[in-house]
């Protein structure tokens, strides 16, 4: 059973299209998170929810959207998609409890080309 | 200075050998550290959380100097599939949380 999964796993477009990535996880975490992860390996993080509420929103362009339908979802759209946007982009979540939070479970990536 | 820092890379070591990494972090509000492993073109996972008195996982050892702010991660008789990246990461609580990655060690362990 995967526990922490990503659709699609490739998406190739052109500039200007928008797009969507889904994540959902089977841990019963509270907190779910994206990732980006550049050419350099650099891994930072772009958006946090947890119960569904946004807790973290780092300097992300604002064509990039964040939704959480439930704590076991957090999807990622992206409008007008320019070449700077190809990356992997990662989704993990984690437990959080009081003020300790625990590790956190990676997706597999999406890799993202935009042409 | 980053928040995070790792030692830069790569590491060459041969099979059998002992191998250390750092990472300093620079914020007092760092809370929970850990180290990651990242194969190439794969999602990082966990390797080991660090605690303050240190811990092991057979040939993996993590240790933490809060007072100096500082993490390391020793592998003893390094097998070929060690090879990877190595991040560390430092999570913090500020009021918010936040999770704080390395810019990641490599790794290549040689026959």
């Amino acid at each position: 059973d995967t526990a922490v999964s990503q659709t699609p796993k490739y998406l190739v477009t052109q500039m200007g299209n928008d797009k969507s990535i889904k994540c959902e996880q089977n841990l019963g975490h509270d907190t779910m998170y994206w990732y980006k992860q550049d050419s350099k390996k650099f891994l930072k993080i772009m958006f946090s929810y947890n119960n569904k509420e946004l807790i973290i929103n780092e300097t992300v362009p604002n064509r990039f959207s964040p939704k959480s339908p439930d704590k076991a979802h957090l999807n990622l759209h992206i409008n007008s998609l320019e070449l700077g946007d190809s990356a992997v982009y990662f989704c993990a979540s984690s437990r959080r409890s009081g003020t300790a939070t625990y590790e956190q479970y990676f997706g597999p990536g999406t890799r993202l080309t935009v042409t | 200075r980053k928040e995070v820092e790792q030692d830069p890379g790569p590491f060459n070591v041969p099979e059998g050998a002992t191998v250390a990494f750092n990472c300093t972090y620079s914020n007092s509000a760092s809370q929970s550290f850990f180290w990651y492993r990242q194969d190439c073109r794969k999602e990082p996972k966990l390797l080991m959380s660090v605690y303050s008195s240190g811990n092991e996982d057979g040939r993996f050892t993590a240790q933490l100097n809060r007072a100096s702010q500082y993490i390391s991660l020793l592998i003893r008789d390094s097998k070929l599939s060690d090879s990877a990246t190595y991040l560390c990461v430092v999570n913090l609580n500020t009021g918010g949380f936040k999770t704080i990655f390395g810019a990641g060690t490599r790794l290549f362990v040689k026959a």
